[in-house]
């Protein structure tokens, strides 16, 4: 029962480093989705995949890029983190072609410092 | 703008109190509707689907008004475990598809004894 699995839980960056976030589904879902979490802000979309092969911008794209690497995984890179990007990453999933429920990660806590 | 607008709160609330959350959404077009809730440093996870006719899941109740584009959620006899953040969610369609799921920001529930 795994679900939606993201590493890593937690990170703390230096501003100008990279990273990747990992998500990895095991419900057959053909769409997937990152969004981030900020305080008074909520759940913004930043990139999202509709299907295997695919991936498009979300809300708030810039300073990020996504790969769709299989249908299970989708993964979120941080090229050249800044402080504003300090936030409280989901990875979630759903099925294709239908706004059905998603299913969320366990979030990661990024700090840029 | 994508917009999905509740009132932030925080609702505080005593034990079996009844206690009512609106949200209002933008794109006449959306369909599907939901309410999530989110406890503090934890993903969002569905509560429940609202549907036309409105509905019911124990002490929850649902309902959808198109006209106005409005949707509420009413927590009857509420428990101290029903404190949390409870997002509406709407789907934004494009392209003749359901499109992506748009979250307000919440609405935090405090219930004390």
């Amino acid at each position: 029962n795994a679900g939606v699995t993201q590493t890593p839980k937690f990170q703390v960056l230096k501003t100008g480093q990279s990273m990747t976030l990992q998500c990895a589904q095991d419900m057959n879902h053909n769409s997937m989705y990152w969004y981030r979490q900020d305080p008074g802000m909520g759940l913004r979309l930043i990139y999202y995949s509709a299907s295997e092969g695919t991936t498009d911008k979300g809300e708030v794209p810039n300073g990020y890029n996504v790969s769709r690497l299989n249908k299970r995984e989708f993964s979120l890179r941080l090229e050249s983190a800044a402080p504003s990007q300090t936030s409280v990453y989901f990875c979630a999933s759903s099925e294709s072609g239908k706004a059905t429920e998603a299913f969320f990660g366990q979030g990661t806590r990024l700090t840029v410092v | 703008r994508k917009e999905v607008e509740q009132d932030p709160g925080p609702f505080n609330v005593p034990e079996g109190a009844t206690v009512a959350f609106n949200c209002t959404y933008s794109n006449s077009a959306s369909q599907s509707f939901f309410w999530y809730r989110q406890d503090c440093r934890k993903e969002p996870k569905l509560l429940m689907s609202v549907y036309s006719s409105g509905n019911e899941d124990g002490r929850f109740t649902a309902q959808l008004n198109r006209a106005s584009q409005y949707i509420s959620l009413l927590i009857r006899d509420s428990k101290l475990s029903d404190s949390a953040t409870y997002l509406c969610v709407v789907n934004w369609p494009y392209g003749g598809s359901q499109g992506n799921l748009i979250f307000g920001k919440g609405t935090k529930l405090s219930v004390k004894p």
